[in-house]
């Protein structure tokens, strides 16, 4: 079963806009983190946020964490048409496993 | 990526063949790990690795075997490939941060997998 869902499923947007992409998941945690993944690849990871962390930046990638929700967000801004691809967002539990659960994924279309 | 290689790339194979894949690693990490990948379930886990020899069930290990020998290599094998295990198969591995947390996750490109 998947630990939670993302939302939306796709979103188109025009170059230089801002994405936002959320993830709500149902157990307890240790970390969330996001993937990207183009077309034909393997994940790549973007980055990671503690269970004791509730914001984090990289780059252009904006992470969000609330705990109390169990809910995340990522946003991208001012996108790029490189930045089309599907974005997942993964949960590691508690157990030291390096397990992940992984939701179903946004669909980001970046229009030049 | 990351010293990360799946073999085969593709594969078309009939339904009651045994089918093995292979995951290669030059990171000398611990764990390793094989999803399959199908439209509207993401990534699901299918077995893992922490160590040589260890081995332990995932989300969905049912009709799918593993074996890990050395450190590099991870072989998942489908004893009697069903049409339900057409997917798209990715290998991963993850090391340890100094604190001992786990790394974040390498894959590979994965194995697109047909079974006709």
């Amino acid at each position: 079963s998947q630990q939670g869902e993302e939302d939306p499923q796709a979103l188109s947007i025009q170059e230089g806009e801002n994405a936002t992409m959320n993830c709500s998941y149902k157990t307890s945690i240790n970390n969330l983190q996001w993937y990207r993944q183009n077309s034909g690849r393997g994940l790549v990871h973007l980055i990671l946020i503690r269970s004791n962390e509730r914001e984090k930046h990289s780059g252009r990638l904006r992470v969000t964490l609330d705990t109390s929700k169990k809910s995340s967000s990522l946003l991208i801004t001012a996108s790029r048409a490189a930045d089309t691809a599907s974005y997942f967002c993964a949960t590691g539990g508690p157990s030291n496993t390096g397990k992940l659960i992984f939701g179903q994924g946004t669909t980001l279309q970046v229009k030049p | 990526d990351a010293g990360i290689t799946q073999s085969p790339r593709h594969k078309v194979t009939e339904t009651g063949t045994p089918v093995t894949l292979r995951c290669h690693q030059t990171e000398n990490h611990r764990y390793m790990y094989w999803y399959r990948q199908d439209p509207g379930h993401g990534l699901r886990l299918i077995h893992y690795s922490y160590g040589v020899k260890d081995t332990d069930k995932g989300e969905v290990s049912d009709g799918y075997s593993v074996s890990r020998s050395k450190t590099e290599d991870f072989l998942l094998t489908l004893e009697s490939a069903t049409s339900s295990q057409t997917s798209v198969y990715f290998c991963a591995i993850s090391g340890f941060e100094p604190d001992g947390g786990h790394q974040p996750q390498h894959f590979g490109d994965g194995t697109r997998l047909s079974i006709l």
